[in-house]
């Protein structure tokens, strides 16, 4: 069974700062996909950014990017230039390919941006 | 813009009454899921659709029912709500199984309390 783990409950960041979020996983399977939701107090999940095991390149998306070690089994997620905006709880997920696979979440970090 | 919309955003219910919570999506993703999050915590998958295929998980109570009456709507009842059944219900949509196919999108989200 595959496994995410975020080892930060809470993180504080000045804005314009960047911040380096930590996820790691643990599966057995050679195909899996390793994500990243945004969820503001407002309680919506906004998908951030994916990143596919096969992928050479760190996924990235505007001021996100994904730092992808696959020997060390990390996903960190990298957010440049902090906003207040990006206060927000943060979670990790992993899915596997080949058929239906519950997606595994992590248990999030909530990250404070300080002006 | 395609979305997921849920209603309603809030909820409040008394405790044994039969509630149903609505999802729709406008995306045409052929899986819909069910979630349930409490405070603090990662979503917790109650079940999902994959078109008209129904799954359960394991661990999800008898309380709980779905119904998807077609592509666009899903929709969550719960049959005799208790205290701890408060939570924040999230629905969520993916075009198919797999890796980047499993990449989820969530609606706003509608909280429950029941009194």
């Amino acid at each position: 069974a595959q496994k995410i783990t975020q080892t930060q409950p809470g993180m504080f960041v000045q804005e314009k700062e960047a911040v380096t979020l930590d996820c790691t996983y643990d599966t057995s399977d050679q195909s899996y996909g390793l994500f990243w939701y945004k969820q503001p107090s407002s309680g919506e999940m906004i998908f951030l950014i994916y990143q596919g095991s096969y992928d050479e390149q760190n996924a990235t998306e505007g001021r996100y990017s994904l730092n992808f070690q696959k020997a060390r089994k990390s996903a960190n997620l990298v957010i440049s230039a902090s906003q207040l905006g990006d206060s927000a709880m943060y979670f990790c997920a992993m899915s596997l390919s080949g058929g239906y696979q519950k997606v595994t979440f992590g248990t999030g970090t909530k990250l404070q941006v300080i002006p | 813009d395609a979305m997921v919309i849920q209603n309603p955003r809030y909820q409040v219910t008394q405790f044994g009454k039969p509630v149903t919570l609505s999802c729709s999506q406008t995306l045409n993703h052929n899986v819909m899921y069910w979630y349930q999050q409490k405070s603090s915590q990662a979503p917790k998958l109650l079940f999902h659709y994959y078109d008209k295929d129904f799954n359960n998980e394991a661990d999800t109570p008898d309380n709980f029912q779905s119904r998807r009456p077609n592509t666009s709507f899903c929709f969550l009842d719960i049959r005799s709500p208790g205290l701890g059944d408060a939570a924040m219900y999230l629905c969520a949509t993916s075009r198919d199984f797999g890796t980047s196919s499993q990449t989820q999108y969530f609606g706003p989200g509608t909280r429950l309390l029941v009194l």
